[in-house]
């Protein structure tokens, strides 16, 4: 079946730096990926998508390319903020017809210091 | 104007009650879920409706019935409630092109 494997956290950096938080996946098809970020107390907001290889989702100065070679999908973000606090979920949606649906990584924390 | 919105927030309740928790989305969006997100921060699929029927049911205890007047609205029904369902219960339309979640409700069975 699908599965997400992401970095585990929790990832602390100091504001300014520079982030990446790595997703791979496996899956069978071609699927849509997705990061969401879950702020403290909050629900799911999606960050980015992508939805065919090769495609660069972005978004908040936060990047993924979608490598079919490598099965990846890592975040990037040249220089972080402190309200880049929060947990950030990868996700690939099986795009098999009747079973849309989205399975999620585990999550990393990240918490930026100022 | 919240896209999918789901009430209630919180919800402490006793072991062995029963309760509902319900969502709305005003997106035009045929596909509604309902996903678990355990003290671990773990998200996982329970079920999926598309337009009013039963599409995913993904090994849910049968304590959990998903009920759908509407293709707008998808409410989750939970009887007998045991101390392993305290979890944030997060309620999502959309589809393949992008999913919108509501804020969550945070069961804490006591």
């Amino acid at each position: 079946g699908n599965s997400v494997t992401q970095m585990e956290g929790p990832v602390t950096l100091s504001e300014e730096a520079f982030l990446t938080i790595n997703c791979t996946y496996t899956a069978t098809g071609y699927p849509s990926l997705f990061w969401y970020v879950q702020y403290p107390g909050e629900g799911l907001q999606l960050l980015l998508k992508a939805t065919k290889a090769d495609d660069k989702g972005s978004n908040k100065g936060f990047e993924a390319t979608y490598r079919k070679e490598t099965t990846s999908f890592h975040l990037e973000k040249g220089s972080v903020q402190v309200s880049d606090s929060a947990v950030y979920f990868c996700a690939l949606s099986d795009q098999t017809v009747g079973n849309e649906k989205l399975t999620f990584g585990t999550g990393t924390r990240l918490t930026i210091i100022p | 104007d919240t896209a999918v919105s789901q009430t209630p927030k919180y919800l402490v309740t006793q072991m062995g009650n029963d309760k509902s928790i319900k969502c709305e989305q005003n997106l035009g969006h045929d596909t509604m879920y309902w996903y678990k997100q355990d003290s671990k921060k773990f998200l996982k699929i329970m079920f999926s409706y598309n337009n009013k029927e039963l599409i995913i049911n993904e090994t849910v205890p049968n304590r959990f019935s998903p009920k759908s007047p509407d293709k707008a609205h998808l409410n989750l029904h939970i009887n007998s409630l045991e101390l392993g369902d305290s979890a944030v219960y997060f309620c999502a339309s959309g589809s393949n092109y992008g999913y919108t979640f509501g804020s969550g409700t945070r069961l804490t069975v006591v």
